[in-house]
């Protein structure tokens, strides 16, 4: 089955520290990618999206992931993080041939002052 | 331009009550889609509507009902609840089906004792 997988629950990081959150998708076909956030107490909204072309793909608010199709992986990244990137991040995958984007579990990234 | 609604953002029902969640956008998006999210396991799909008079089962649909009457609104109900029911559940619309991008509104929290 196709299934995304988010290998941190939570990640805790200083201000202005760079922040990698993990993201891993088992697919033998062709796949969209997604990274959402959900700041507290509100809906998600979309950072990034990875559908073909150049594997670095760049988003809103720093954000940039990168598409790795030999590590079937797609992690985001920012280089120096604020606190009000704290959020919960969701990576997505769309499996060509599914009718439904597949969550991963998310990341909790909570910025230390 | 409002987005994307959800009514009511919050409910405590008792055990077979029943209710039904509103989902309204004003985008003219053709798919519609409901979500659950429970802690450590992302957003499952419940239920999702490709147009007007339409709707299908996601991954989770059991307990739960939908229509579609008009393009704009997507009606989510729960004819007798159940404490496993217990989330927040989240409506998203898009323009087309994957890869187009799902907007959310902000969630509804509800709870069945």
């Amino acid at each position: 089955a196709q299934s995304v997988t988010q290998l941190d629950s939570q990640v805790p990081v200083f201000e202005e520290a760079p922040v990698e959150l993990r993201c891993n998708y088992s697919s033998s076909v062709s796949v969209y990618l997604f990274w959402y956030v959900q700041y507290p107490n509100q809906g998600l909204q979309l950072l990034l999206k990875y559908l073909s072309g150049s594997t670095l793909v760049k988003g809103i608010n720093g954000f940039e992931a990168e598409f790795n199709k030999s590590q079937t992986s797609f992690h985001l990244r920012k280089p120096s993080v604020h606190i009000s990137d704290t959020a919960e991040y969701f990576c997505a995958a769309f499996i060509q041939g599914a009718q439904k984007l597949v969550f991963g579990q998310g990341t909790r990234l909570t910025i230390n002052p | 331009n409002a987005g994307v609604t959800q009514t009511p953002k919050f409910r405590v029902l008792k055990t077979g009550q029943s209710m039904t969640l509103l989902c309204a956008q004003d985008m003219n998006h053709e798919y519609m889609y409901w979500y659950r999210q429970d802690p450590g396991m992302g957003l499952r799909l419940i239920h999702y509507s490709v147009g007007e008079g339409t709707t299908a089962k996601g991954e989770v649909p059991d307990g739960y009902n939908v229509s579609r009457l008009k393009k704009q609104n997507f009606l989510l109900g729960l004819e007798s609840a159940a404490p496993s029911q217990t989330s927040v559940y989240f409506c998203a619309s898009s323009y087309g089906g994957p890869p187009d991008t799902q907007y959310f509104g902000p969630g509804t929290r509800l709870t069945v004792l």
